[in-house]
């Protein structure tokens, strides 16, 4: 089956802690990208990556930090987290053709509570 | 910069009726437009995708009309049924996709 896959579903954690969400996709999809939701803001790009190596900050970038050595793979990093950073994580992924994204896949979300 | 406009926030109509969610978008350069579905608490869902050089796309009860030239896109639900409700959120951009804030829907039995 298609999908993107995130880990974990729901965290909690202290301020300064460090911590990884994971995201994985089974589509070979060239373009991957993690988005936060808030109420009341909406869908925000934190990070996007458009292959291997190749990764770009989004809207709200700071505070994370993402890798993508893996084509199916695109962690998101928190070095320090703040309970400013509480929010539903989602990690998105498509195929690009002509550079352009085409449909996005959303994985089912990552709900962060930072104490 | 591109900002992608939803109107209304909420909606809620009787089962049955046809309804449209409308989305509107700033700068009309935009590769593709692009509707998704969120359950509460759920990820995103992609209904359908308008590319920039089409004007519609449809699957099964659900239409999708791109209007360029005025920065509009709508969403037209068929006979909508209980099943329907959730949020509808439209994204558009030329570099990157642009969210809207999505359109709350609550179809009533």
């Amino acid at each position: 089956e298609a999908q993107v896959t995130q880990n974990p579903r729901y965290l909690i954690t202290v301020t300064g802690k460090k911590l990884t969400v994971t995201c994985s996709q089974n589509m070979n999809h060239e373009y991957m990208s993690w988005y936060r939701q808030d109420p009341g803001l909406g869908l925000r790009q934190i990070y996007y990556s458009m292959n291997v190596e190749v990764t770009d900050k989004g809207d709200v970038p700071e505070g994370y930090k993402v890798s993508r050595k893996e084509k199916r793979n695109f962690p998101l990093i928190l070095e320090s987290p703040s309970p400013n950073q509480t929010s539903l994580y989602f990690c998105a992924s498509s195929l690009l053709i002509r550079g352009i994204e085409e449909t996005q896949y959303f994985g089912p979300g990552t709900r962060l509570l930072v104490l | 910069k591109q900002e992608v406009t939803q109107i209304p926030a909420a909606l809620s109509v009787p089962e049955g009726e046809n309804l449209v969610l409308n989305c509107s978008f700033t700068d009309s350069a935009i590769y593709n437009l692009q509707w998704f579905r969120q359950d509460p608490g759920k990820g995103l869902t992609s209904l359908l995708l308008i590319q920039s050089s089409q004007r519609e796309q449809t699957s099964g009860r659900l239409n999708a009309s791109l209007d360029k030239s005025s920065g509009r896109s709508t969403l037209y639900i068929a006979a909508s049924q209980p099943g329907d409700s959730a949020t509808y959120l439209c994204a558009g951009g030329s570099e990157k996709l642009v969210f809207g804030k999505g359109t709350k829907l609550t179809v009533n039995p």
